[in-house]
């Protein structure tokens, strides 16, 4: 049951910084939120995860509003490659034996 | 490189032929999923097992089944498969544990196609 809304579709110019939005508006105290990519006929892919810090790693950035009812994944320089379908996912972390339930998504598309 | 492999990439059945779609993975982790993707929609997950304990969603048909005979290898078997269980499979590892990201490793999927 996903509890997430996202918009269905975003573009952005290649070179330009992504701000995929998401609201969570319902999110418990102990839920995590993970980002997850899928491009075009392959599997998902991680891309970062938090709980109420923002967050960093090489992919993308994540922040989380003070009320955590809603986030943003930031792709710092989007590149073509990154034209794929974004899904955020709320989850407890390890209490559900890792189940993953996707929304349909934000299609980022990266243009030219 | 640690990684979780389906095979086939595509499969190709008749309606009411069984079928089973195999994963494994290099990465020891201890959880492995099953999703199924129609075109179009978001993956959903039919069941995973966590070590040897198998895990059933409840809306997941009775028509599909799961084994997993060791840790590395899981499969997919569709008893009587329908024009409406035609989908991408795809499989996932992820490993539980304290500190851990319980992050999930999908595999590349496979595309099953009933005539």
């Amino acid at each position: 049951d996903a509890k997430t809304t996202q918009p269905p579709s975003m573009d952005c110019a290649e070179g330009r910084a992504a701000n995929l939005p998401c609201n969570h508006s319902t999110i418990s105290g102990n839920e995590y939120v993970y980002w997850y990519r899928q491009i075009h006929s392959q599997g998902p892919q991680y891309i970062i995860h938090g709980l109420k810090n923002n967050e960093t790693n090489e992919m993308a950035s994540l922040i989380i509003t003070e009320d955590r009812k809603s986030s943003t994944l930031i792709l710092p320089h989007a590149t073509l490659r990154d034209t794929a379908v974004y899904y955020c996912i709320v989850k407890n972390r390890g209490s559900t034996l890792g189940r993953l339930y996707f929304g349909r998504g934000t299609q980022l598309t990266v243009w030219p | 490189d640690a990684m979780v492999i389906q095979n086939p990439r595509y499969q190709v059945t008749q309606f009411g032929k069984p079928v089973t779609l195999s994963c494994s993975q290099t990465l020891n982790h201890n959880v492995m999923y099953w999703y199924q993707q129609k075109s179009s929609q978001a993956p959903k997950l039919l069941f995973h097992y966590y070590d040897k304990d198998f895990n059933n969603e409840a809306d997941t048909p009775d028509n599909f089944q799961s084994r997993r005979p060791n840790t590395s290898f899981c499969f997919l078997d569709i008893r009587s498969p329908g024009l409406g269980d035609a989908a991408m499979y795809l499989c996932a590892t992820s490993t539980l544990s304290t500190g851990n990201t319980d992050t999930q490793y999908f595999g590349p999927g496979t595309r099953l196609t009933v005539l």
